[in-house]
């Protein structure tokens, strides 16, 4: 089945640096990337998404970029605030019998911004 | 909760119960999930229904059961047959098909005692 590898597993910035993310997946007809951030005992939101028509895709200070033939992406913040400290979880996508799809997600990158 | 709720946020079971946790969602999505969260272990599957009366297993099912009477609706129960059931509960929903991504609820935190 599908498989999602996530590194670093940690990640400690100082505040303003870069922060980057990276994921790797198995199934090549994954077509859906989205990545979302977990706060300390809150739900998981979608902070970006990127579909495998498109190789990057930029939002304000986080971006993601895609390659689609290595199968794998990643997940780009600048100029790092202590408020982007938390969880980030990577997933692809993986189509069901039916037709609907599921998330398969990485175990997560826990992010640490020292101010 | 954006709409969708899950309740109880927080829970405790004796040994040998079964609990069910609730979600509901009124976003009018076709399919839900609940997934489970243990510390460095991400997000596992542990069911999700993509219509109404139908669902299937996902990757760790084994001890829990759900039903999907409504479209709304999608409780998960935690029978006594989970060896080890303390983890965080996640349910999510999302349109069909899911290419627009999840919303997740708030979560439920099931502690044994």
């Amino acid at each position: 089945g599908e498989n999602v590898e996530q590194h670093p597993s940690t990640l400690s910035v100082q505040e303003g640096d870069s922060a980057v993310i990276k994921c790797t997946y198995s199934d090549s007809a994954s077509n859906y990337f989205p990545w979302y951030k977990q706060e300390l005992g809150k739900r998981p939101q979608l902070i970006i998404d990127i579909r495998s028509n498109v190789g990057e895709k930029k939002d304000q200070r986080i971006a993601v970029t895609l390659n689609k033939t290595a199968k794998h992406f990643s997940l780009h913040i600048t100029e790092t605030q202590p408020e982007d400290s938390a969880v980030y979880f990577c997933a692809a996508s993986r189509q069901l019998q039916g037709g609907s799809e599921k998330l398969v997600f990485g175990k997560g990158t826990k992010l640490t911004v020292n101010p | 909760d954006g709409g969708i709720t899950q309740s109880p946020k927080y829970l405790f079971r004796k040994e040998g119960q079964n609990v069910t946790l609730s979600c509901e969602q009124n976003l009018n999505h076709d399919a839900m999930y609940w997934y489970r969260q243990d510390p460095g272990q991400g997000l596992r599957l542990i069911y999700y229904s993509q219509i109404v009366n139908d669902f299937q297993k996902g990757d760790i099912a084994e001890g829990y059961s759900v039903s999907r009477e409504k479209k709304e609706s999608f409780p998960l129960t935690v029978t006594s047959a989970q060896k080890n059931p303390t983890a965080f509960y996640l349910c999510a929903s999302s349109s069909y098909p899911a290419n627009y991504g999840y919303t997740f609820g708030s979560g439920t935190r099931l502690t044994v005692v």
